[in-house]
């Protein structure tokens, strides 16, 4: 149980142009999402928190009208990086909270490359 | 900033005990400490939680200090496959949800 699921797994794209990145809980229903990147080498850093039908809370320092973040359904949110330029070439990565009442608890995507040439 | 501070590196041969400290001397009472892996190129895999009492799971323990100020992983029998980079981390309240703010992690080696 608890698998996130991520789309696409790697993708390389042209300066300029908008990614969209989906996440998906595919045995469970997730109240809250998150949106993390990791650089080469680094550790996860924490983007935004996505809860189902209302707008994302974005961390200090992560431009919101450029990672735009739809949490449209309870199994499903989406990352955007619009405008992609080389230095938003990252491993970007999803979790997603079931929300129990026993432990709140973030199972994670496999990560999606992306590459902005 | 994360609440936490891990050694760099470790190593252990296999079929061992790895045991990964970690200090979070900054701990609130109602914080949480959890334990995550990431295997290289991989999304971190959740590997177990706690509060104030000891844990154990399939995959792990975790020992947590009476004062909360540090808590130890323990991999009972360690195997290749658990070469990875372990991560502490304190779950801080954030709006009305939470935060797991990322360290920089323990690399873990398990040598044959």
């Amino acid at each position: 149980g608890a698998v996130v699921s991520q789309h696409p797994s790697r993708v390389i794209c042209k300066s300029g142009t908008s990614v969209k990145i989906e996440c998906r809980s595919l045995d469970f229903q997730a109240t809250t999402m998150f949106w993390y990147r990791q650089f080469p080498k680094q550790s996860l850093m924490l983007m935004a928190t996505s809860n189902e039908g209302s707008k994302a809370t974005y961390e200090q320092g992560v431009e919101k009208d450029k990672f735009l973040i739809n949490h449209a359904s309870l199994t499903l949110s989406t990352l955007t990086v619009t405008s992609a330029h080389p230095e938003d070439s990252s491993f970007y990565i999803c979790s997603a909270d079931p929300g129990t009442l026993y432990q709140e608890t973030q199972y994670f995507g496999p990560g999606t490359r992306l590459l902005v040439l | 900033d994360a609440k936490t501070t891990q050694p760099t590196s470790m190593d252990c041969a296999e079929g061992r005990a790895a045991n990964l400290p970690c200090n979070h001397s900054t701990i609130s009472g109602n914080e949480y400490v959890y334990w995550y892996r990431q295997i290289h190129s991989q999304g971190p895999q959740y590997i177990i939680h706690g509060l104030k009492n000891n844990e154990t799971n399939e995959m792990a323990s975790l020992i947590i200090t009476e004062d909360r100020k540090s808590s130890t992983l323990i991999l009972p029998h360690a195997t290749l496959r658990d070469t990875a980079v372990y991560y502490c981390i304190v779950r801080v309240a954030a709006d009305s949800s939470y935060k797991l703010i990322f360290g920089s992690g323990t690399r873990l080696l398990v040598r044959p």
